[in-house]
């Protein structure tokens, strides 16, 4: 069974640093792409980056690039998302992303299961 | 960016009904979109892909269709579980962006 289990909840303060984690199993973690999704509270979703843990080619929305960093450790089938500078617009809930299939620069079948979410809360 | 507008953002239906939401892509994505279902405090879910296949283990009351730029979910039957927000999401270039949501509400 495919599991992506993310790290808990944390409350951060503006200027601090953060690493979130999101361990994969059930299936070849190095066969596939792995990402992250953001949920402001109560808003929409957007797509962050994906990372293929294999040779660690990594893709970010431009939106997302220079303010996060997207990582991945095949030895231990995990996956991270890191900022070094927090912000109080960080705060959302971040999701764990398994992306099926990829043609670049088309997904084909996209992100089929989703981690349970990581809630990153930045305040002074 | 492609932009996706969805359509309505609010629809109020009964257990049973047959509903439909729309989503309109900025510029031609040929079948490219998928669609997923985020019920309350839960992660979304993907329904369907390459706009009109179900994922395995999807209910068949669950159907997509269109391609280039208008696109449609329909849920020929509502269950409880289906009252929630759908988002569509483009799957043609990066960045791969969502629509703002549909939210389902029981009547």
């Amino acid at each position: 069974e495919v599991q992506l289990v993310q790290s808990g909840a944390g409350v951060k303060k503006p200027g601090e640093s953060l690493r979130i984690s999101c361990k994969a199993s059930g299936y070849t973690f190095t066969g596939y792409w792995i990402g992250w999704v953001r949920q402001m509270p109560g808003k929409g979703l957007e797509w962050m980056g994906i990372i293929f843990p294999r040779d660690s080619d990594t893709r970010y929305s431009p939106s997302f690039q220079g303010q996060v960093t997207i990582s991945a450790d095949k030895s231990i089938t995990t996956a991270y998302l890191q900022w070094s500078s927090l912000k109080a617009s960080d705060t959302a809930m971040y999701y764990c992303v398994r992306l099926e299939t990829a043609a670049f620069p088309r997904l084909i079948v996209p992100f089929d299961y989703w981690g349970q979410g990581t809630l990153v809360t930045v305040s002074s | 960016d492609i932009q996706l507008t969805q359509s309505p953002s609010f629809l109020s239906a009964s257990a049973g009904d047959r509903v439909t939401i729309t989503c309109r892509a900025s510029q031609g994505i040929s079948n490219y979109l998928a669609w997923y279902r985020q019920q309350p405090g839960k992660a979304p879910k993907l329904l369907i892909y390459a706009a009109s296949t179900l994922l395995s283990g999807v209910p068949s009351r669950f159907s997509g269709s269109g391609s280039g730029t208008d696109f449609t979910l329909t849920i020929s039957s509502l269950q409880p579980e289906d009252f929630a927000t759908y988002y569509c999401q483009q799957l043609n270039s990066s960045p791969y962006t969502f629509g703002q949501g549909t939210t389902l509400e029981i009547k």
